[in-house]
């Protein structure tokens, strides 16, 4: 596709549980973001990958959180053993290393019951 | 009911006038900024950039103003319509890390 696509659109799941969440960068995108966006709140940074790059982990919230991007494109975000303060949106956004705009995709609503 | 985002800070303008939406950043060393806008339900959406070796871009119907004394960003609108109405986010970049600011709502009055 065109733009950054992320799956699922929508998740629930219960407390405890783990979720996986996915995303498909812009097509020769060298950097990957994931962000996560509380209700009505600004972007908390969690993650950043670049290229062949160890990954900036500075922004994960607990040990609970990880994220692998295989082949330097899709990226996967796990969310161990969920808690109700996880339900955000989780956003992802790609960028070419050479030009620092990012792009979005639509983000994926995680709803933790 | 209550509506969302009510702890964001809120621009409420009349249609057709100019808007202006500010930001402090708080990187002295971020040499890129961007804008971004935010409907209800999406992700953010690229609308302006500028880098550090300027303190004014213009694009079609905004204007970004840059004052790297002050760490200071805005982002201007012209003659704003209805479907301005968002969330609008500042962004800067210093090596790596894009950081995000907090949001401002713009609500458009027609």
């Amino acid at each position: 596709g065109a733009g950054v696509s992320q799956s699922p659109s929508n998740k629930v799941t219960e407390k405890g549980k783990d979720v996986e969440l996915r995303c498909d960068p812009i097509s020769g995108h060298t950097a990957l973001y994931w962000y996560r966006q509380s209700l009505g709140q600004g972007l908390e940074f969690l993650i950043y990958f670049q290229g062949n790059s160890a990954p900036d982990k500075s922004g994960l919230p607990s040990d609970r959180f990880s994220a692998e991007r295989t082949g330097g494109s899709v990226s996967t975000l796990t969310i161990q053993r969920t808690q109700q303060e996880d339900s955000a949106v989780y956003l992802c956004a790609s960028s070419l290393m050479q030009v620092t705009e990012a792009f979005f995709g639509q983000g994926t609503r995680l709803t933790v019951v | 009911g209550e509506s969302v985002g009510l702890h964001l800070p809120t621009l409420s303008v009349q249609e057709g006038d100019n808007s202006i939406i500010n930001c402090a950043y708080s990187n002295s060393a971020s040499d890129y900024f961007i804008w971004y806008k935010q409907e209800s339900g999406k992700g953010p959406q690229f609308i302006i950039d500028i880098r550090s070796n300027m303190d004014k871009r213009q694009g079609q119907r905004v204007t970004v103003l840059l004052n790297k004394t002050v760490k200071h960003l805005s982002l201007q609108i012209a003659a704003t319509q209805p479907g301005d109405s968002a969330v609008y986010f500042c962004a800067e970049k210093g090596g790596n890390m894009l950081t995000f600011g907090g949001g401002t709502r713009l609500m458009v009055k027609p």
